[in-house]
């Protein structure tokens, strides 16, 4: 079945620095989503992208859907404590079902 | 109000017991799933309904099994339950448009089976 590998798994940075991580897939997707979780909440949808070839942005928040469709990647500038957490990409192809990353967890130091 | 909720939030069950978890949602979605998630397995799809009269097994639906009351409402049981079904449980929804669309997630249940 379609797989998704996300990395890196886990983050320990500085606030005030860049953070990037990045999914590849073994097969096509026609969208790439990339959720956020909180602590003891469900993931909350970040940004959405329909296209191969997008970059959309959300703030500080910057995400691109590869040319391949096989891959995506989330930026995020000048980190905040408030964005630590379990960051979670998911593809999906023809079927409706999404498949998500393993996440990614970010720890901010203030 | 919560769009998606989820009942209850946390409980902790015997091996062997049925649980039910319940998911309600006032979003008007035609579409509901449920997922579960472990730590570094990211969120695994255990059954999703497209509308009130569609069932669908996801990628792991050995060991439980689901009904949709309603548009509204989806619940999931666990027929009986064994330690490594211990994990936290969320519900989705999402409008049923297009094939492939954001889905909006619960706050999820955790359940712990002893």
């Amino acid at each position: 079945g379609q797989q998704l590998n996300q990395s890196p798994q886990s983050m320990f940075i500085q606030e005030g620095e860049d953070v990037s991580m990045n999914c590849t897939s073994s097969s096509i997707f026609n969208t790439w989503l990339w959720y956020k979780q909180d602590p003891g909440e469900g993931p909350v949808l970040l940004i959405a992208l329909y296209k191969a070839g997008e970059l959309t942005s959300n703030g500080r928040l910057t995400a691109q859907f590869g040319i391949t469709r096989k891959d995506s990647f989330l930026n995020i500038s000048a980190s905040i404590p408030s964005d630590v957490g379990i960051y979670f990409c998911a593809g999906a192809g023809n079927t409706g079902k999404l498949i998500f990353g393993q996440g990614t967890t970010l720890q901010v130091k203030p | 109000d919560a769009d998606v909720t989820q009942t209850p939030r946390n409980r902790i069950t015997k091996t062997g017991k049925r649980i039910m978890l319940e998911c309600s949602q006032t979003k008007g979605h035609d579409r509901m799933y449920w997922y579960r998630q472990d730590p570094g397995l990211g969120l695994r799809l255990i059954y999703y309904s497209f509308d009130v009269k569609d069932i669908n097994k996801g990628e792991i639906s050995d060991g439980y099994s689901v009904s949709r009351q309603a548009q509204a409402k989806f619940s999931l049981s666990l027929e009986s339950a064994i330690p490594n079904q211990t994990a936290l449980y969320f519900c989705a929804t999402s409008v049923g448009i297009a094939v492939a669309e954001t889905q909006y997630f619960g706050p999820g249940t955790r359940l712990l089976v002893l």
